[in-house]
């Protein structure tokens, strides 16, 4: 059972548009979500992450949303740039060190 | 990669072969983690450790063991390799609030 689910398996968004990537989960223990970003051939980075007891969390471009009623979070990248392509994961966590992770958004940014 | 090296880089094992999946940490951390990656399938936790001497299944831990021997390093052994096991893998160490992984170890067994 997929306790962390990201259903759009790519998204293509042209340069200077909105990114917005979604990501559902179905366990309310879950108290904190981070996304990731990951470039082929390497290891994912963090990218930036959001506490339960908020519903917002922006980080220069990168803004976290989170709808706790309705087990949603997304992420929007404003403005999209050429170098934002990559790999997204989200990720929750309860209360243990582990993460769960998505199965991942492929977002191509285009000319 | 944050402190977080792994090696080989790359591997091809035959069926049956073994071998050992090496990653050191450069900080004091605690937590250390396996995860392969798979297409369509995200990251998924082989094993965890959460201090020296520890060590807890993830999720798909069958056909894997792990060594923490120390706080620094963290192994990952595949006795008898099998084709489902093609996958990169990934090793991180904790921080609290987020992971930061290693480069990964892409591995085909044929």
């Amino acid at each position: 059972d997929q306790q962390v689910k990201q259903n759009s398996p790519s998204l293509s968004v042209q340069e200077g548009r909105i990114s917005i990537l979604n990501c559902d989960y179905t366990n309310s223990m879950f108290d904190y979500f981070l996304w990731y970003k990951k470039y082929p051939a390497e290891g994912p980075t963090f990218l930036i992450s959001i506490s339960s007891i908020k519903d917002k969390n922006e980080d220069g471009r990168f803004t976290v949303f989170l709808n706790k009623s309705a087990k949603h979070l997304s992420l929007h990248i404003v403005p999209s740039q050429p170098g934002d392509s990559a790999v997204y994961f989200c990720a929750a966590s309860g209360n243990t060190d582990k993460l769960i992770f998505g199965t991942g958004t492929r977002l191509q940014v285009f000319p | 990669n944050a402190g977080v090296t792994q090696t080989p880089k790359f591997q091809v094992l035959k069926t049956g072969q073994s071998m050992t999946l090496q990653c050191a940490q450069d900080m004091n951390h605690n937590s250390m983690y396996w995860y392969r990656q798979d297409p369509g399938m995200g990251l998924r936790l082989i094993y965890y450790s959460a201090s020296e001497g520890t060590t807890d299944k993830g999720e798909v831990p069958n056909g894997y063991n792990v060594s923490r021997l120390n706080k620094r390093e963290f192994s990952l052994r595949l006795e008898s390799a099998a084709p489902s096991q093609t996958s990169v893998y990934f090793c991180a160490r904790n921080l609290p609030d987020e992971q930061f992984f290693g480069p990964g170890t892409r591995l085909t067994v044929l």
